[in-house]
């Protein structure tokens, strides 16, 4: 069965601290590995990965893939209470297109 | 502006009365899907379709409906909605060569 499983479920952190968050995967026929940041409203995107070992940087947040060992993680440096939010990993398969969604990481940043 | 817009924002409604939920988008987008997200079970798929009359079933199609007449439309209906299809429900497309998806604002559902 394809399953992607988040860790941890929720994290609560102080601004300025550095957190990883962590996603595996089980997919047939990998195509992609997305994550996106969901506040109040929709899921907004925020990388997409398809190679291992190539690291994707954005401001605070970088994220970098494994296709051997079937994982992702997500690093944010200096944590801010914006960025509070669920975090959710998505794979896409090539098998009809599909995505499959972890559970989310809840992070709470506290000032 | 690009967009997934999806209507109503909120419904509350009873027991086995039909509703149908809008969505459209204007990116000419050919695959468009539906989710429902419930507290710690992420985003769940519920029926997505591929192009122009070519839907198919997600994880979760039971109680549900989907129809594509056109491109840009994507609703979905509940026949005879029940308390367990209380959720929040989005609508989302994409390219068929692009990665991930664009999501709608949301429709927060409650069946009492």
């Amino acid at each position: 069965e394809d399953k992607v499983v988040q860790s941890p479920l929720s994290l609560v952190v102080h601004e300025g601290d550095t957190v990883t968050l962590n996603c595996s995967y089980e997919v047939t026929n990998f195509r992609s590995l997305l994550w996106y940041k969901q506040e109040k409203k929709a899921p907004t995107f925020l990388f997409m990965l398809t190679s291992s070992g190539i690291e994707k940087k954005s401001g605070r947040l970088s994220s970098i893939l494994d296709k051997k060992e079937l994982f992702s993680i997500l690093n944010i440096t200096a944590t801010q209470t914006g960025d509070s939010a669920v975090y959710l990993c998505a794979v896409e398969s090539y098998n009809f297109n599909k995505f499959y969604f972890g559970s989310g990481t809840k992070l709470n940043v506290k000032p | 502006e690009a967009q997934v817009t999806q209507n109503p924002r909120y419904l509350i409604t009873v027991t086995g009365k039909k509703l149908t939920v809008t969505c459209s988008q204007n990116m000419n987008h050919e695959y468009m899907s539906w989710y429902r997200q419930d507290p710690g079970l992420g985003l769940r798929q519920i029926y997505y379709s591929m192009n122009v009359e070519v839907t198919d079933k997600g994880d979760v199609p039971e109680g549900y409906k989907v129809s594509r007449k056109e491109k840009r439309n994507f609703p979905l209906i509940l026949e005879s909605p029940s308390p367990n299809q209380t959720s929040l429900y989005f609508c989302a497309s994409r390219d068929r060569d692009s990665y991930g998806y664009t999501f709608g604002s949301g429709t927060r559902l409650t069946v009492v």
